[in-house]
């Protein structure tokens, strides 16, 4: 099985910071990565897509990169509503796999 | 609009059995494949239980494997998952999630707002 590790688990951070978390593939997977958002008591949300690409109707302050086995998303500069708990997915194998989460919270 | 909404979570004991059901509509549901992912209290996400559009292929998790069925009724709209030795660590909210094309293995673009099960012993 793939295990995506994602870092930090946990950040604090401010309105109107940059955050970059980092999700690490214990093989590759090329670009089969995918990125969500969950807030408490919500169903996920999906922010990008094969690593790179901005699901329709996400802000462009969110941003992905990376192949292989490292990648990031990026939040250019941090609102309000984006402080949750954000997750990586990897589609390149059976069992899909999710990272164990990173939890973003206001400083 | 697309909505997907799931029922059927309840409080069972250990070894019970439980059928999850997930009505989709404002999409053309036989044309994407769909999964299960669940949520255990407080913990991160598992992927569960994809199934391909007819039915045919499906795929799980190795710790379900054996143990849970996923299935779909195309003419219903329906995406079901048969739940079955039900254990303790099972306990979690259940998601439907579509996938966003026939492909089985793809990332998921819509997602219901979850069932509870709770198994207890």
């Amino acid at each position: 099985d793939i295990q995506l590790t994602q870092s930090p688990s946990f950040v604090s951070a401010s309105v109107g910071d940059r955050v970059t978390i980092t999700c690490r593939a214990s093989q590759g997977i090329s670009s089969y990565l995918a990125w969500y958002q969950q807030k408490p008591g919500k169903a996920p949300k999906v922010l990008i897509y094969a690593a790179s690409t901005l699901q329709s109707g996400v802000p462009s302050r969110f941003s992905g990169s990376g192949s292989g086995t490292e990648f990031t998303l990026t939040i250019s500069s941090l609102q309000p509503e984006d402080f949750a708990t954000y997750y990586c997915q990897q589609l390149n194998n059976y069992p899909l796999t999710f990272g164990q989460g990173t939890r973003l919270e206001i400083k | 609009e697309v909505q997907l909404l799931e029922s059927g979570g309840d409080l069972l004991q250990t070894g019970g059995s439980l059928r999850l059901s997930c009505a989709a509509s404002g999409f053309t549901f036989s044309s994407y494949a769909m999964s299960w992912v669940r949520q255990a209290p407080g913990k991160g996400l598992e992927w569960v239980s994809t199934v391909g559009v007819r039915g045919g292929d499906t795929y799980y998790a190795d710790s379900v494997k054996g143990r849970f069925t996923i299935s779909r009724d195309n003419s219903k709209d329906t995406l079901y998952l048969q739940m079955s030795s039900l254990r303790a660590e099972d306990t979690a909210v259940y998601y439907c999630a579509k996938g966003v094309r026939a492909t089985a293995r793809d990332y998921f673009d819509y997602w219901g707002q979850g069932t509870l099960v709770t198994v207890s012993s």
